[in-house]
């Protein structure tokens, strides 16, 4: 049984570019969670996906990200003209669902040059 | 919003030694989770704690969910130089949609040999 994968594992971009991050959670999970990590610094909540729905936002910055979670297919965090400061290491999490333990993916490390 | 304070923020220890560290919270909780990230990976789940006063043991971790439901503790006993790395608890709120995962700022954990 496959764990979450996330991919690319690292990705750079030039400032202004788009960046798009896969996240595949575990067989038979449904929710999603992406956090944002800055070096030496916790786990940051972005959002909170289940199939076809945002259930919590409240992290995720007002502009320029966004988040999806379809019906087939990945997990994806977009974000939109890349500055710097989106430099971070972003983890996605996958649960069976509201209250159950959560597994991380080993992340997407994305560098804004 | 749900906050999380764990401590301490690092700690740097002999090989042998037992170590503790905890997570308290103004808000109740849950669910409680210990992870543990090594440099450039992902946090791993080490354990999973799902009712008040619970004790749980896995190998030489040795984690409890307070009594109030605010608060847990996370032991290591013995230790050895594998387990450097960060130490991060997570607790999860009202099973209602909506609740997420929060994280403490981790325990930054050396071992000296």
């Amino acid at each position: 049984n496959a764990g979450v994968m996330q991919n690319p594992r690292h990705l750079v971009r030039r400032r202004g570019q788009e960046a798009r991050l896969r996240c595949s959670p575990m067989k038979g999970h449904s929710h999603v969670y992406w956090y944002r990590q800055l070096p030496e610094e916790g786990l940051k909540f972005m959002v909170y996906l289940q199939k076809e729905n945002i259930i919590d936002e409240s992290g995720m910055p007002k502009e320029r990200f966004s988040a999806e979670f379809p019906k087939e297919g990945p997990s994806i965090l977009r974000i939109q003209q890349v500055v710097r400061g989106d430099s971070a290491a972003y983890f996605c999490a996958s649960s069976l669902g509201t209250g159950s333990e959560a597994f991380f993916g080993q992340g997407t490390r994305l560098t804004v040059v | 919003g749900q906050q999380l304070n764990q401590s301490p923020q690092s700690m740097f220890i002999q090989e042998g030694e037992d170590v503790s560290m905890n997570c308290t919270s103004s808000s109740i909780f849950n669910t409680w989770l210990w992870y543990k990230q090594d440099p450039g990976e992902g946090p791993v789940l080490l354990i999973a704690l799902y009712k008040a006063g619970e004790l749980t043991s896995n190998g030489r971790l040795t984690a409890q969910f307070g009594i109030t439901r605010k608060d847990s503790f996370l032991n290591i006993s013995a230790s050895i130089p594998s387990d450097v790395g960060i130490y991060f608890c997570a607790g999860l709120g009202r099973e209602t949609s909506g609740s997420r995962l929060t994280f403490g700022e981790g325990t930054q954990l050396t071992v000296n040999p």
